[in-house]
């Protein structure tokens, strides 16, 4: 059974870029679509984008301009970078797989990790 | 503001039966898959119906899911103060290109 966990700052400065990583483990990261999906404190859900072990990428037009995805294929891990951060970017993030297509809904979530912009 | 309308809030006593509604336009829930997130406090979402009415294993049947034109509904019967969490509808926009979700509806068993 594939497991997620994220990593990464649980603090990041206003104007900065936030920086996560994914590692995936019990599968390999060619198995699945993976996507990185938000929840700011006491709100709902948004979804960032998501990668294939190719580096096809598709992200949230409402992040677009700042977002970024990698994979890194040698040690089964994707991550997120996403820059200017402001308070509005405060949120837990959570690594999933799927995303892909509507017939690609996601199936299995990490833990999340709470990343909070302050300075 | 989310692309995709719930209720903020539901509840009812043990044993009733509960809808929690969700909205959205021909270019999301019109054209694709509605997919429900169970969220217990303080853990990650799970995927709890996909394809509309489809349950994953470990999914009581006591929840059923339906989709009609742009809406979409999450069933609960013989309500029990475990189903107490939000559930969060999703649909792929085709429009958008992007992944869409409800705001959730936070559920309370009385």
């Amino acid at each position: 059974q594939v497991q997620l966990q994220e990593s990464g700052p649980g603090l990041v400065k206003p104007s900065e870029t936030l920086s996560l990583t994914c590692t995936v483990s019990g599968g390999s990261i060619t198995d699945y679509y993976w996507s990185w999906i938000r929840q700011p404190p006491g709100k709902g859900l948004e979804w960032i984008g998501y990668i294939y072990y190719t580096g096809n990428t598709n992200y949230n037009p409402s992040l677009k301009s700042r977002v970024t995805i990698s994979v890194d294929t040698s040690k089964n891990q994707f991550s997120l970078k996403l820059n200017s951060v402001t308070a509005a970017d405060t949120a837990i993030y959570y690594c999933t797989t799927g995303g892909a297509t509507s017939f690609d809904p996601f199936d299995i979530w990490g833990q999340g990790t709470m990343v909070t912009v302050s300075s | 503001q989310s692309v995709l309308t719930q209720p903020p809030s539901a509840s009812g006593t043990p044993g009733q039966r509960v809808t929690i509604s969700c909205s959205g336009s021909s270019s999301n829930i019109g054209m694709n898959y509605v997919y429900w997130f169970q969220q217990l406090p303080g853990t990650a979402p799970i995927l709890f119906m996909y394809k509309n009415d489809q349950r994953p294993s470990g999914v009581p049947d006591r929840f059923s899911g339906s989709k009609s034109g742009t809406s979409a509904s999450l069933a609960i019967s013989g309500l029990r103060s475990e189903d107490e969490a939000d559930y969060y509808c999703a649909a792929w926009d085709d429009i958008l290109y992007a992944w869409v979700f409800g705001g959730g509806t936070r559920l309370t068993v009385l």
